[in-house]
C-alpha cells in the first residue's frame, strides 16, 4: 500500500539559510507524482512544487527545490534564502499510478523561520 | 478569478443534524476531491469525483455522502452529524494529466457538538 512519511513534525530555520523538509514514500508502482504543499496559518492550501517518478531531473520552482532520490524513495523539499513568510505547515503529497486518481497526504512538518 | 470556493466557511452543528457543504469550481476542471483535516493527522479523502455523475469512496467515506450533478459541483453531505466529524474540510479540484496538481478551497470548519 503506499504511505507517505513526515518524520519531522516540527523545524526551525534561521531568515535567509535554507531547509531541508524530508518526505519518503513507499510505493509499488513505478509511475507516481510527488507533489508539496504549503499551508500557512490562514489555512489554504498552497501547490509548490511536483516531480514525476520518471523525471530525470530535481524540479525547481523559484526558492524551492525537491531533492528527489529515487532508490531511497524520496523527495525533500529544499527551500534556499528562507524568509519569515516561509513559516507555515508543509505537506508532502503522492498520486500512484498514471490511472488512479486519488492522492494521499503526509502528516506534515511546521516550519519556523527566525529573525 | 475565484479557483475552488467552499460554503459554507464555519458552521456548528448538533450531534444528529444533518448539512450539506457546497465546492463550486470555475476551472473546467473534472476531478474533485473532499478531504478532512485534523490535528496531526495531514489530509485524510473523503470522496472523489472524477466527471459529472460519478463519485468514488477514498479512505474514510463512512458517515458522508456526495454527489457531483454538476461538472462544476461536488456536495458533501452530513446525514447525521457525530462529535466525531468536527474537523476542518477542504475541496480541491483538478485537471486532466497526472502531473496537474490540486487546486484547494479555502476550508470549512465543522465543530459537532
Amino acid at each position: 500500500a503506499q504511505k507517505i512519511t513526515q518524520t519531522q513534525p516540527g523545524m526551525f530555520v534561521q531568515e535567509k539559510e535554507a531547509v531541508t523538509l524530508d518526505c519518503t514514500y513507499d510505493t509499488s508502482d513505478p509511475s507516481y507524482g510527488l507533489f508539496w504543499y504549503k499551508q500557512p496559518s490562514s489555512g489554504e492550501m498552497i501547490f509548490l512544487i511536483y516531480q514525476g517518478s520518471y523525471d530525470q531531473q530535481n524540479a525547481t520552482e523559484g526558492r524551492y527545490s525537491l531533492n528527489f532520490q529515487k532508490a531511497r524513495k524520496s523527495a525533500n523539499l529544499v527551500i534556499s534564502a528562507s524568509q519569515l513568510g516561509d513559516s507555515a505547515m508543509y505537506f508532502c503529497a503522492m498520486r500512484e499510478g498514471p490511472g488512479t486518481y486519488k492522492y494521499i497526504f503526509g502528516t506534515g512538518t511546521r516550519l519556523k523561520v527566525l529573525a | 478569478n475565484a479557483g475552488v470556493t467552499q460554503t459554507p466557511k464555519f458552521r456548528v452543528l448538533k450531534t444528529g443534524q444533518s448539512m450539506t457543504l457546497l465546492c463550486a469550481q470555475d476551472m473546467n476542471h473534472e476531478y474533485m476531491y473532499w478531504y478532512r483535516q485534523d490535528p496531526g493527522m495531514g489530509l485524510r479523502l473523503i470522496h472523489y469525483s472524477v466527471g459529472e455523475g460519478t463519485t468514488a469512496k477514498g479512505e474514510v467515506p463512512d458517515g458522508y455522502n456526495v454527489s457531483r450533478l454538476k461538472k462544476q459541483n461536488f456536495l458533501l453531505g452530513l446525514e447525521s452529524a457525530a462529535p466525531s466529524q468536527t474537523s476542518v474540510y477542504f475541496c480541491a479540484s483538478r485537471g486532466t494529466g497526472g502531473h496537474q496538481p490540486q487546486h484547494f478551497g479555502d476550508g470549512t470548519r465543522l465543530s459537532i457538538l
